[in-house]
């Protein structure tokens, strides 16, 4: 498709289950980015990779959370024994360059996440 | 660190009005700086950005300036219309990492 893409767009889990959540970043891109975003907040920064290679996990918030591109293309964000305070959008953002380049990054819609 | 401060909404503003919302930020290193928007019901998309000091980022009459010894990147437009109406995300990026402010909610009415 022609931007990032990101499924699905709504879930809602049980507190105590486990969640995937998916990301088709734009073709060709280096760059793959998750983010976290708590209603009315900005945006934080989860996880990135290059290509395949998880260059930067500080912003993951607990080990609960786990993030892979196994073939530096299609990404999963996942979440185990989900908590309320992991309600938020989750956000995948990609980009052509690696960031030393610090080119633009494109965002996908996000995925709203409510544990109930 | 690194963080944003932006200034905070909402902010309610009639047609042809003029908008500033600030932005300063504290960065290690030489940061590049973004302006991201949010339309309602879509995702972040570009406005504008700067890479170095003095540049100076536009797109869609909107603005802004890297003002190095300000640690500022404030966001104008001369004269605002309905369609403007979203959030705006100053975004700093140093290293692999945007980082984002809390986000300025714009209403323009007619």
């Amino acid at each position: 498709g022609a931007g990032v893409s990101q499924s699905p767009r709504y879930k809602v889990a049980k507190r105590g289950q486990d969640v995937a959540l998916r990301c088709d970043p734009i073709s060709g891109h280096v760059s793959l980015f998750w983010y976290q975003q708590a209603l009315g907040q900005g945006p934080e920064f989860l996880t990135y990779f290059q290509n395949e290679a998880q260059l930067d996990k500080s912003g993951l918030p607990s080990d609960r959370f786990f993030a892979e591109r196994p073939e530096g293309s299609v990404s999963t964000l996942k979440i185990q024994r989900t908590q309320q305070e992991d309600s938020a959008v989750y956000l995948c953002a990609s980009s052509l360059a690696n960031q030393g380049a610090r080119t633009e990054a494109f965002f996908g819609q996000g995925t709203r996440l409510t544990v109930v | 660190g690194n963080s944003v401060t932006q200034m905070e909404g909402p902010v309610t503003l009639s047609e042809e009005a003029f908008l500033t919302i600030n932005c300063t930020y504290t960065a290690t290193g030489y940061p590049s700086l973004f302006w991201y928007v949010q339309y309602p019901g879509e995702g972040l998309q570009l406005l504008l950005k700067a890479t170095k000091a003095d540049d100076k980022g536009s797109n869609k009459g909107f603005e802004a300036t890297y003002r190095k010894e300000t640690t500022s990147f404030h966001l104008e437009k001369g004269s605002v219309q309905v369609s403007d109406s979203a959030v705006y995300f100053c975004a700093p990026i140093t290293g692999n990492q945007f980082y984002f402010g809390t986000g300025t909610s714009l209403t323009v009415i007619p």
